[in-house]
């Protein structure tokens, strides 16, 4: 198993604004996820974070939007720029096995609470 | 497109009764499927996969079956107690890799 922190736990931003968040994983791991989760709404995968390589981001969502880092195999950020109501949700990152297989088990984050005003 | 639903309605059931979730998907033939509880401010907790190829899964209260001819899977809690009470997501893998679409989850009330 993963224990998984992130920081912050929940932030109150205004339009326009930029907010990174830090997902910490007390274990070396190779894939890390960021989910989006709105209000009443299923997780929805923004992007995939390997460790020495450029995000993958899944339909609907940019690196403009959300630039991710990954500079080692323990942390992660990912930043909401230039942000607009619509964005407000509860961001979360997660993490799996190393098989890269459906059967990997995932590990995720409390999440962040975004509001933006 | 693919599209998995789950009664977004709040079920509530006695304390001790079985609780049954259900599961549904359309426009989609995943080879897993994964259930998942999340409490109020937390993340997703992992409870149990289940592969195409099997019928029924178990651990300690917990049930799960999958039915890909009606694209259907159940997720059953025998025994219920108030310490159940949680929304339940079910997951299941796109694309045969690690990928997984989660559902909105139904919220689940266990009453003593």
């Amino acid at each position: 198993s993963a224990v998984i922190s992130q920081k912050p736990s929940r932030d109150i931003c205004q339009r326009g604004t930029s907010l990174t968040i830090q997902c910490q994983v007390d274990s070396q791991v190779t894939m890390m996820f960021w989910y989006r989760q709105q209000p009443g709404q299923s997780l929805t995968l923004i992007a995939t974070a390997n460790q020495g390589s450029e995000a993958t981001y899944e339909s609907g969502f940019v690196i403009d939007k959300f630039p991710i880092s990954r500079p080692n195999l323990t942390f992660s950020t990912l930043t909401v720029s230039n942000m607009s109501p619509e964005d407000s949700s509860i961001y979360l990152c997660s993490v799996a096995g190393d098989s890269g297989r459906g059967t990997d088990t995932q590990y995720f984050g409390p999440g962040t609470r975004l509001t933006v005003l | 497109s693919q599209k998995i639903e789950q009664n977004s309605e709040a079920l509530n059931i006695q304390e001790g009764k079985t609780a049954t979730l259900t599961c549904n998907y359309t426009n989609y033939s995943p080879a897993y499927l994964q259930w998942y509880r999340q409490d109020p401010g937390r993340g997703p907790v992992f409870l149990l996969l289940i592969r195409e190829n099997e019928k029924e899964k178990r651990k300690e209260r917990l049930k799960v079956t999958f039915d890909t001819t009606l694209k259907q899977s159940l997720f059953h809690i025998t025994a219920s107690q108030p310490a159940d009470s949680a929304t339940y997501l079910c997951a299941l893998e796109t694309s045969g890799t690690y990928k997984y679409i989660f559902g909105t989850g139904t919220r689940l009330k266990v009453l003593a």
